[in-house]
Order: structure tokens, then C-alpha cells, then sequence
């Protein structure tokens, strides 16, 4: 069962587009919402994350989007440049006790995007 | 300050053949984990731990075995590698559940 669902597989811009990343969680009792970055031959960093009681946060030119009606949440990269090339995986966690479910971290399959110059 | 470093980086094995990864932070982390990725599977969950002493499964934990004998080590075990295991595995730790994790660089296993 995947519980988190990230689209698209791989996505392609110019610089200075938006690539916007989506993803889709079933658990109810995920509150908890990071997007990690991954370059080449390295581990993932944590870049932005959400909790539920606000509908988008923005750090520089990453933006999150959250919808809790449709769990849904989205990053929108503005004015992409070349070195935002890497892996973007969003994730969520339900922080309150569910079973021991608190303690891990579920990952979407995660998104190659690449910025052309 | 090293934050999560894992040993080796690159290993070769022969099916059959055991071996240890070993994870060590500096950070006085509570929990650690060990995922693999794989292309298009994203980040698996092997096992965790939520303090010393303690271990738990997660997602893929057949074929693989943990320990947390000190709070800054979490080590995993492969007791007879199959090509199937072949994979990129990540360390992983944090300090509160709410917290950022912090990834190790990886380390690649090839299982012939």
C-alpha cells in the first residue's frame, strides 16, 4: 500500500520556469509534511515542510502548497535555475501516536527534475 | 562535525557472502533508520530505532538485521546477500520525531 503518491515520475523545464511536484496521501493522521532534495551521489536534505494548519509556506523560491480537504500537497520551485537539478521527494509523518507509525517517515517514489539551461 | 557518516561506501559481495554497514552520528540522535532507494521505488524503510538498545521493522526488513548498541551507532546486517539486495542504503537519524532527518551520503551495495 502506498500511502503517499508523488507525480510527476520525471519533469523537464527551462530556466526561470515553475516545475510544480504534487503528491497525494491517504492517511488521515499524517500531520507532518516534508519535501526533501537530492542531488547525485548524495544523501536527501530536508528543504521545506508543512504542518496542516496552514495552507502554503514559502522559503525563498520553494513554495508548498497544502490542501487538507483533498490531501493534497504540491512544491512549486519559481525561477528554477540549473542547480535546482535533483531528486525531490515529499514525504509525511502522523507525529501523534498511531501505533509506532509516529516514529517513521513514508516517502513518495520521488521526482527527477532537471532544469536546462 | 561529521552529522551521519556510514561505512563503507562502496562494496562488492558474492551471493551468500554476509556484511555490515555501520552508521555512526554525532549528534546525541534518539532515532535512527535505514532505507534503501532503488530507481523508481523511492525510499524504502528497512528498520529504525528509537533509542539504544531498542529496534523496530519497517517496511523491507527480510533479509536484514539491526543493532543499536550505543546511542551513535546503528548497524546493519546482511547474513547472506542476495542479488535482489543490491541497492543504495541511507542512514538516517534525528532528535525529536518532529525534527529534520539527517542522511547519510549512502552506501552502495552490489550483490553479483
Amino acid at each position: 500500500q502506498q500511502q503517499v503518491k508523488q507525480s510527476p515520475q520525471s519533469l523537464i523545464v527551462q530556466k526561470g520556469g515553475i516545475p510544480i511536484i504534487n503528491c497525494a496521501y491517504e492517511n488521515t493522521a499524517f500531520d507532518y509534511f516534508p519535501w526533501y532534495q537530492q542531488f547525485p551521489g548524495k544523501g536527501p536534505a530536508l528543504l521545506i515542510a508543512i504542518r496542516p494548519d496552514v495552507s502554503e509556506k514559502k522559503e525563498g523560491r520553494f513554495t508548498i502548497s497544502f490542501n487538507k480537504s483533498a490531501k493534497q500537497f504540491s512544491l512549486h520551485i519559481m525561477d528554477s535555475q540549473p542547480g535546482d537539478s535533483a531528486t525531490y521527494f515529499c514525504a509525511a509523518r502522523a507525529e501523534k501516536n498511531s501505533g509506532g507509525s509516529n516514529y517513521k517517515l513514508t516517502f513518495g517514489k520521488g521526482t527527477l527534475l532537471t532544469v536546462n539551461p | 562535525n561529521a552529522g551521519v557518516t556510514q561505512t563503507p561506501k562502496f562494496r562488492v559481495l558474492k551471493t551468500g557472502q554476509s556484511m555490515t554497514l555501520l552508521c555512526a552520528q554525532d549528534m546525541n540522535h534518539e532515532y535512527m533508520y535505514w532505507y534503501r532507494q532503488d530507481p523508481g521505488m523511492g525510499l524504502r524503510l528497512i528498520h529504525y530505532s528509537v533509542g539504544e538498545g531498542t529496534t523496530a521493522k519497517g517496511e523491507v526488513p527480510d533479509g536484514y538485521n539491526v543493532s543499536r548498541l550505543k546511542k551513535q551507532n546503528f548497524l546493519l546486517g546482511l547474513e547472506s546477500a542476495a542479488p535482489s539486495q543490491t541497492s543504495v542504503y541511507f542512514c538516517a537519524s534525528c532528535y525529536t520525531l518532529s525534527g529534520e532527518l539527517f542522511f547519510g551520503e549512502g552506501s552502495r551495495l552490489t550483490v553479483l
